[in-house]
């Protein structure tokens, strides 16, 4: 059965990096995806990467993906208070439905 | 003005009453979804919808149905609502003519629903 799973809580201080692991059972995951969610609002797509990749950049987000070990990672470059926030980790299965992690809680501190 | 939008945004009700939350979209997406959201739990299927005619059940559906009123329109309803259905609803739609598997979803504000 697929299973995503995430670290509850990760805090860091204003300006270093945070690092937000995922493991995953579906080795079939075409596409991962990293969602975020705001205090008092809906998710919100942050990142995805396609399964034949390894890592994927864009601007202060790093994604690593590590198939054999069904690991995935977000990486936030010079961590703002403003990315306080839940990330939620998602695969893609064969149906193109969307498996959750429970979501980990960044905290950042100035 | 929001792209899926979700009433109302929270609801207090009693054990036993019937409730229905309320999802619109304006995205022009086949594909619908309804999702609770419980701390540490992450968001857990209940039901989806790849079309007006086209009701599926997800992870969670028992205590729950749904209704396709059009494709913008995809309502949640508990028939007689348990305390343990407290927790936060989220609707979600996708583009079903997307190549591939990539899914991204919209995802509406949530309700908060407390069932005393």
């Amino acid at each position: 059965g697929e299973d995503v799973e995430q670290s509850l809580f990760l805090s860091v201080r204003e300006g270093d990096s945070s690092v937000i692991n995922c493991t995953y059972t579906d080795s079939s995951s075409t596409y991962l995806y990293w969602y975020k969610q705001e205090p008092g609002a809906g998710l919100q797509l942050l990142t995805y990467i396609f399964s034949n990749m390894d890592m994927k950049q864009d601007q202060r987000l790093t994604v690593l993906l590590n198939k054999k070990d069904k690991h995935l990672s977000l990486r936030i470059a010079d961590t703002q208070t403003g990315d306080s926030a839940i990330y939620f980790c998602a695969e893609a299965n064969a149906g193109n439905m969307l498996t959750f992690g429970g979501g980990t809680r960044l905290m950042v501190k100035p | 003005d929001a792209d899926v939008t979700q009433t109302p945004r929270n609801r207090i009700t009693k054990t036993g009453k019937r409730i229905m939350l309320e999802c619109s979209q304006t995205k022009g997406h086949d594909r619908m979804y309804w999702y609770r959201q419980d701390p540490g739990l992450g968001l857990r299927l209940i039901y989806y919808s790849f079309d007006v005619k086209d009701i599926n059940k997800g992870e969670i559906s028992d205590g729950y149905s749904v209704s396709r009123q059009a494709q913008a329109k995809f309502s949640l309803s508990l028939e007689s609502a348990i305390p343990n259905q407290t927790a936060l609803y989220f609707c979600a739609t996708s583009d079903g003519l997307a190549g591939g598997y990539y899914n991204e979803q919209f995802f509406g504000p949530g309700t908060r629903l407390t069932v005393l």
